[in-house]
């Protein structure tokens, strides 16, 4: 079946470094790409989407990237900050017609003073 | 604000027991899934229903059934619990469609199967 693949599984930085998570995905059909985030004991949210007509966006220090020729899209987190620590969830949405996301295993984020 | 809402946030059953996990959502959307989350496989779809009385099978069904005969109500049965069955459970509500909306998350059940 269609997947997404996302790494690293976790990744530690220091504070007010830079961190990437790079995720893959395998329907071609896919047109929309929401990132997650799950900070401990909590319920994932949303803090950023990509839609396949766009290259790029950015929202004060997150942004995400999309290659769809390479079916591959990334979070950068700039300027990283101890409250960015948190489980980090890439996703697509399947064609099909249905409304259906598919995940990917997750990034555990860890931010160090 | 969006609101799902889970009935129960820990429990504890026996080997064999049906359980029944409720979620509720107060804004009118029309999709509700089920998710299961265990570390290392993320959020992996089990269920999940576009309309009242309709569902359709995610990518891990077995072992689980769905009921949705409201729109604010979506349960998740376990006819036969097993330990393997152990696990995170995370009901969510989509505002829109899976093009231009955003899943809302409840807060999870974590049930534990002895």
């Amino acid at each position: 079946g269609e997947n997404v693949e996302q790494h690293p599984s976790t990744l530690s930085v220091q504070e007010g470094d830079s961190a990437v998570i790079k995720c893959t995905y395998s329907d071609s059909a896919s047109n929309y790409f929401p990132w997650y985030k799950q900070e401990l004991g909590k319920r994932p949210q949303l803090i950023i989407d990509i839609r396949s007509n766009v290259g790029e966006k950015k929202d004060q220090r997150i942004a995400v990237t999309l290659n769809k020729t390479a079916k591959h899209f990334s979070l950068h987190i700039t300027e990283t900050q101890p409250e960015d620590s948190a489980v980090y969830f890439c996703a697509a949405n399947l064609s099909g017609g249905y409304n259906k996301l598919i995940f990917g295993a997750g990034t555990r984020l860890a931010v160090h003073p | 604000d969006v609101k799902v809402t889970q009935s129960s946030r820990y429990l504890v059953k026996r080997t064999g027991e049906k359980v029944f996990l409720e979620c509720v959502q107060d804004m009118d959307h029309e999709n509700m899934f089920w998710y299961r989350q265990d570390p290392g496989l993320g959020l992996r779809l089990i269920y999940f229903s576009y309309d009242v009385k309709m569902k359709e099978k995610g990518d891990i069904p077995e072992g689980y059934s769905v009921s949705r005969e409201k729109k604010e109500r979506f349960s998740l049965i376990l006819e036969s619990a097993s330990t393997n069955q152990t696990s995170m459970y995370l009901c969510a509500s989509l505002q829109g469609t899976a093009y231009t909306g955003e899943l809302f998350f409840g807060e999870g059940s974590r049930l534990t199967v002895l």
